[in-house]
């Protein structure tokens, strides 16, 4: 079956200018999240969908960065004025539901992300 | 504080031996769960075992079991019978449960060669 698909798998911009990146998660899975990689680093929080709306955007690091996922199925992440330090590997990755309460889980599964580049 | 801790930024194993990698974690929610991908070249986030909070043993899924001593808050990765394949980075996250965030922690990661 299809995984978590991301496009592009590399966008290269200038600093100022505004990008699209846009996942397609796993069928049937309501919940999706944004994650960004810097170099040597693990992935941190970006964004989290459960269904249409933002159930968390607390890691948004400002203004610049917004989410939409208006049919519940694929997201897009957007950048305004890009600057150099937006430089980095943003993953999505997509599950089941959401957790609710006790200690079950759900898998959070990856896609390849888009590594953006911002010279 | 950082939630998630990995103290070893590359690691070597000989082809077959088994390895450990370290993780230790900080939280004050008594429900959370403990992750650990691994990520080839590729980039891909590969999911590879989890441990809940409430599990009384430890997890493992083929050659991967994770040791975790709740009292310590560690959950160490243990690879037995290492392959090539599994040269990678290693990344230990961590999602707590009672603050409603379901996003994951994760910490910086181990990288894992495995010599033939």
């Amino acid at each position: 079956g299809a995984g978590v698909s991301q496009t592009p798998s590399n966008k290269v911009t200038e600093k100022g200018k505004y990008v699209e990146l846009r996942c397609d998660p796993i069928s049937g899975h309501t919940a999706l999240y944004w994650y960004r990689q810097s170099l040597g680093q693990g992935p941190e929080f970006l964004i989290y969908f459960q269904g249409t709306g933002a159930a968390d955007d607390s890691g948004l690091p400002n203004d610049r960065f917004f989410a939409v996922r208006p049919e519940g199925s694929v997201s897009t992440l957007k950048i305004q004025r890009t600057e150099r330090g937006d430089s980095a590997v943003y993953l999505c990755a997509s599950s089941l539901r959401s957790d609710g309460t006790g200690a079950s889980y759900n898998e959070q599964f990856f896609g390849p992300g888009t590594r953006l580049t911002v010279l | 504080a950082q939630k998630i801790t990995q103290t070893q930024p590359g690691m070597f194993v000989q082809e077959k031996e088994a390895v450990t990698l370290d993780c230790t974690y900080d939280t004050s929610d008594p429900s959370y769960g403990l992750f650990w991908y691994k990520q080839p070249s590729s980039g891909e986030m590969i999911f590879l075992i989890y441990q809940g909070s409430y599990d009384q043993q430890n997890a493992t899924e083929g050659r991967y079991s994770l040791n975790f001593q709740k009292a310590r808050k560690s959950a160490n990765l243990v690879i037995s019978a290492s392959q090539l394949g599994d040269s990678a980075m290693y990344f230990c996250a961590m999602r707590e449960r009672l603050t409603g965030a379901n996003n994951l922690f994760f910490g910086t990661g181990t990288r894992l060669t495995v010599i033939p």
